[in-house]
């Protein structure tokens, strides 16, 4: 079965950073686009980056453009979301989430990790 | 504000069935075949429930169907269970500088 783990969540003021990582197995990790979607408290889920299969390619959401960086090791098959510059308004759930085909594209997200929460505040 | 328009609640009786719109435009839901649909329990993950607008993952009951007329897709849940009340989420590729957007979710209360 698919497993998506995230970790790397916490409290950080506004400004600083996180790393969040998402260790993945039981599928061929390398063949498939992954993607951060986030969750805001009480609100509804906001796409935030997609890393092709090769990492030649990465998308970001407006909201997050120049502050956040979408990578993978596909050696470890892990993929990662450092956050800089961070703000209030990127508290959230962030879930690691897989394309189901292999290949390029981005939906559709077939499996989900269980999330990790990040909040910024002082 | 979601790129994708969505009732923010629906309630059916046991037994009975729902259906759950999300509006979008030429862009995305319109254009493409690439609407999803996502099942969400309080405090868990989001569950995939229908891709490509009306396929079904293995596992995932056929009493949960979609489908797409112009712009707005549908996702109709027939034969309500109580396990059905949940939040749900469309999502859409769009072929705007955000190629994954979402509606702002529906909330299916089963009476």
């Amino acid at each position: 079965e698919v497993h998506l783990l995230e970790s790397g969540g916490g409290l950080v003021q506004p400004g600083g950073s996180l790393r969040l990582s998402c260790a993945a197995s039981e599928f061929i990790f390398s063949s498939h686009a992954l993607s951060w979607v986030r969750q805001a408290p009480g609100r509804g889920l906001e796409w935030v980056s997609t890393i092709s299969t090769s990492d030649g390619d990465t998308y970001y959401a407006d909201s997050v453009k120049g502050r956040f960086t979408i990578s993978r090791d596909n050696s470890k098959s892990t993929l990662y979301l450092q956050m800089n510059s961070l703000r209030a308004e990127d508290t959230a759930v962030y879930y690691c989430v897989k394309r189901k085909w292999t290949g390029s594209g981005f939906l559709p997200f077939d499996h989900w990790g269980q999330g990790t929460r990040v909040t910024v505040s002082s | 504000q979601s790129a994708l328009t969505q009732p923010a609640s629906v309630s059916g009786s046991p037994g009975q069935s729902i259906t759950i719109s999300c509006t979008g435009t030429s862009s995305d839901v319109g254009g493409y075949n690439y609407v999803s649909w996502y099942q969400q329990h309080p405090g868990k993950a989001p569950k995939l429930m229908i891709y490509d607008v009306s396929d079904r993952p293995s596992g995932v009951s056929n009493r949960f169907s979609g489908s797409k007329s112009g712009n707005t897709a549908s996702l109709t849940i027939s034969g309500l269970q109580p396990e059905d009340e949940a939040d749900y989420y469309c999502g859409s590729y769009s072929a705007s500088n955000t190629p994954v957007v979402f509606g702002g979710g529906t909330k299916l209360t089963v009476l």
